[in-house]
């Protein structure tokens, strides 16, 4: 069964760093790229960053950018997003998603969905 | 506010049909990129509905189905049952950011079965 599981959240104060840890299993996950989809309390889902299947392209939403680092290491089917200088607006649900790239009948545009979601880990930032 | 524009809210009685739009710009759905649907129940993660504007994976009644006309997409649900009731979620590509890739989603409907 193919399956994601999210680790790491907790609460941290205004300025602090956590890590977050997805790990994979029951799918080729160095064939994969993956996703960290964030949804604060009562909120909708926001696209935080995505790596490559290699590891070697990483993607950072605006908000996020220069705060946060996402990594993997295949022979762990493991993703890591590293979070730093957290604040207030951090604070979310945080989901591990699994990419699906294809292109469309076309064969010139390429397009993405999410086949598969952890179940998340939460994060609070809060004094 | 969300790139993709959904109803915060819809419903049906049981039996009905329901539709929810996503409405997007030239920038994403306009420019071609797919929209796909997510079904989110209190408590759980999103789990994907239709991908590639109409498509179904296994296991997904046919009672929902997708489709797309130039800025915007629908997702139409027949049949309404009580287990429908969750928060549904459009989700597509936006190329607006030069040099950034961006996936976007829609602010979710919630979808209330009477």
């Amino acid at each position: 069964e193919e399956q994601l599981v999210e680790s790491g959240g907790g609460l941290v104060q205004p300025g602090g760093s956590l890590r977050l840890s997805c790990s994979a299993s029951g799918f080729t996950f160095s064939s994969s790229a993956v996703h960290w989809v964030r949804q604060a309390p009562g909120k909708g889902l926001k696209y935080v960053s995505a790596i490559n299947n290699n590891g070697v392209n990483t993607h950072y939403a605006e908000s996020v950018k220069g705060r946060f680092t996402i990594s993997r290491d295949n022979s762990k089917n493991t993703v890591w997003l590293q979070m730093s200088s957290l604040r207030d607006e951090d604070t979310a649900m945080y989901y591990c998603v699994k990419e699906v790239y294809y292109y469309d009948n076309s064969g010139l545009s390429g397009q993405w969905y999410f086949d598969l979601w952890g179940r998340g880990t939460p994060v609070t930032v809060s004094s | 506010q969300s790139v993709l524009t959904q109803p915060p809210s819809v419903s049906g009685a049981p039996g009905q049909r329901v539709t929810i739009s996503c409405t997007g710009s030239s920038s994403n759905i306009g420019a071609g990129y797919h929209v796909h649907w997510y079904q989110q129940v209190p408590g759980a993660p999103p789990k994907l509905l239709i991908y590639g504007n109409t498509n179904r994976p296994s296991g997904v009644p046919d009672r929902f189905s997708g489709s797309k006309s130039g800025t915007s997409a629908s997702l139409a649900i027949t049949g309404l049952q009580a287990e429908d009731e969750a928060e549904y979620y459009c989700q597509s590509y936006d190329n607006s950011l030069s040099g950034s890739p961006n996936w976007v989603f829609g602010g979710g409907t919630k979808l209330t079965v009477l």
